[in-house]
């Protein structure tokens, strides 16, 4: 099973609001990682958990804090959030985090800023 | 430097035509090269991927993609397109590179089936 579930598939928040994406996966995967997708544009890392370790963190701003509970499970954290940031938000888990492992998707949350 | 280019940013083909994506890639190791495609509103599917070893790798729902080190290419075809196959086609590179666990994304090629 190559199964990654994401909650909840879509979230409408205000800019003052504070919610949380979830991610899990079964798989037994070691890296667990946020993406950030545009309309029509490829995804963007925003960052990589390895061992349940913060790895990669690329200079995404501090209202997005990414936490890894367990090693199936990977939230992401939203604070006074901005229009701009409305998207597609992807997570994905490898068997670890070398670039030569294949990244398995969720079905993503789509997030609406108002 | 490290990239994907995938030169067509949309293709229309009609249903039952045979398919060809390109993507050119760039990276300074052996690459781990992927292919994966993107419904409306959905996550990524993986279609297929090379390591090593047959440069002629098959996928899931008839696709197959072939490795050309020469070329740099890695160009995703399918021999007869079904209207279900409308999507977003992504080609993306990973590898050995200082144990990031980053892939690098071609901008995509969207895929239109004209019944």
């Amino acid at each position: 099973d190559t199964e990654v579930t994401q909650t909840p598939k879509h979230l409408v928040m205000g800019m003052t609001n504070k919610k949380s994406l979830k991610c899990e996966q079964h798989m037994g995967h070691r890296a667990m990682y946020w993406y950030k997708q545009k309309a029509k544009k490829p995804p963007e890392l925003m960052f990589v958990y390895s061992y349940e370790k913060l790895s990669i963190n690329e200079s995404v701003p501090s209202r997005f804090s990414p936490e890894c509970p367990n090693s199936s499970l990977l939230n992401l954290h939203l604070h006074a959030l901005q229009p701009e940031d409305s998207a597609l938000y992807l997570c994905a888990s490898s068997q670890d985090s070398q670039g030569t492992d294949t990244q398995y998707f969720g079905p993503g949350t789509r997030l609406t800023v108002l | 430097a490290q990239s994907v280019t995938q030169p067509d940013i949309h293709i229309t083909v009609s249903e039952g035509a045979s398919l060809e994506l390109r993507c050119n890639y760039s990276y300074g190791a052996t690459p781990y090269l992927f292919w994966y495609v993107q419904s409306p509103g959905q996550g990524l599917q993986l279609l297929l991927k090379y390591f090593s070893g047959d440069t002629l790798v098959q996928g899931i729902k008839g696709f197959e993609a072939e490795f050309k080190r020469s070329q740099s290419s890695f160009n995703l075809r399918k021999p007869s397109v079904h209207w279900s196959d409308a999507a977003e086609y992504f080609c993306a590179v990973g590898g050995p590179s200082g144990n990031t666990g980053k892939l690098i994304f071609g901008q995509g090629t969207t895929l239109q089936v004209k019944p």
